[in-house]
């Protein structure tokens, strides 16, 4: 499995748009890339996910490089709420690859957004 | 209507006990996972299962033993409990088209 490269911690203000950035440089052309979060004391959530297109949902925007060797997950406007740590995970598929299943965690980005 | 329920929430326990975690879940997955959480917060995969049939073992001790009685439950039975499987216990679930993982609120072990 691809490994993933995050700053240990960054700091955003309430209201800004925070950029997350995640190196992959290892990526192969089958793998995902993931992004999760972890609220302290909670169980991770999943936040969005993509392969090689640029994607958006309702939580945040994935930017995906031309070679896919890095990414950025932007959070538009964050709020105290997304105080977290923020895990970029590369992944194959399940299926069909029967190992797809897992994520393998790094040590993610610690969030702090303030007032 | 939690989506990923997990019980004991704490778990305290002496070094030697036998203990199970259960995990059950409502939103009809066929796979479901066990990851932990050590002290320094790395999240590590253990076991997955699918359609109760077990796709994915880390190496685990075999102190650690997952049970799917059907697919909407993966209990965690861990035998001769250790100082070092003190720890946070997370289940999660997906649905494999989707590829989504979704995680229970977790289970804190503490092994005394």
């Amino acid at each position: 499995d691809a490994k993933t490269t995050q700053p240990p911690s960054m700091d955003c203000a309430e209201g800004r748009a925070a950029n997350l950035p995640c190196n992959h440089s290892t990526i192969s052309g089958n793998e995902y890339v993931y992004w999760y979060r972890q609220i302290h004391s909670q169980g991770p959530q999943y936040i969005i996910h993509g392969l090689k297109n640029n994607e958006t949902n309702e939580m945040a925007s994935l930017i995906i490089t031309e070679d896919r060797k890095s990414s950025t997950l932007i959070l538009p406007h964050a709020t105290l709420r997304d105080t977290a740590v923020y895990y970029c995970i590369v992944r194959l598929p399940h299926p069909p690859y029967n190992q797809g299943g897992k994520l393998i965690f790094g040590q993610g980005t610690e969030l702090s957004v303030k007032p | 209507d939690t989506a990923v329920s997990q019980t004991p929430k704490y778990l305290v326990t002496q070094m030697g006990n036998d203990k199970s975690i259960k995990c059950e879940q409502n939103l009809g997955h066929d796979t479901m996972y066990w990851y932990k959480q050590d002290s320094k917060k790395f999240l590590k995969i253990m076991f997955s299962y699918n359609n109760k049939e077990l796709i994915i073992n880390e190496t685990v001790p075999n102190r650690f033993s997952p049970k799917s009685p059907d697919k909407a439950h993966l209990n965690l039975h861990i035998n001769s409990l250790e100082l070092g499987d003190s720890a946070v216990y997370f289940c999660a679930s997906s649905q494999d088209s989707e590829e989504t993982q979704y995680f229970g609120p977790g289970t804190r072990l503490l092994v005394l």
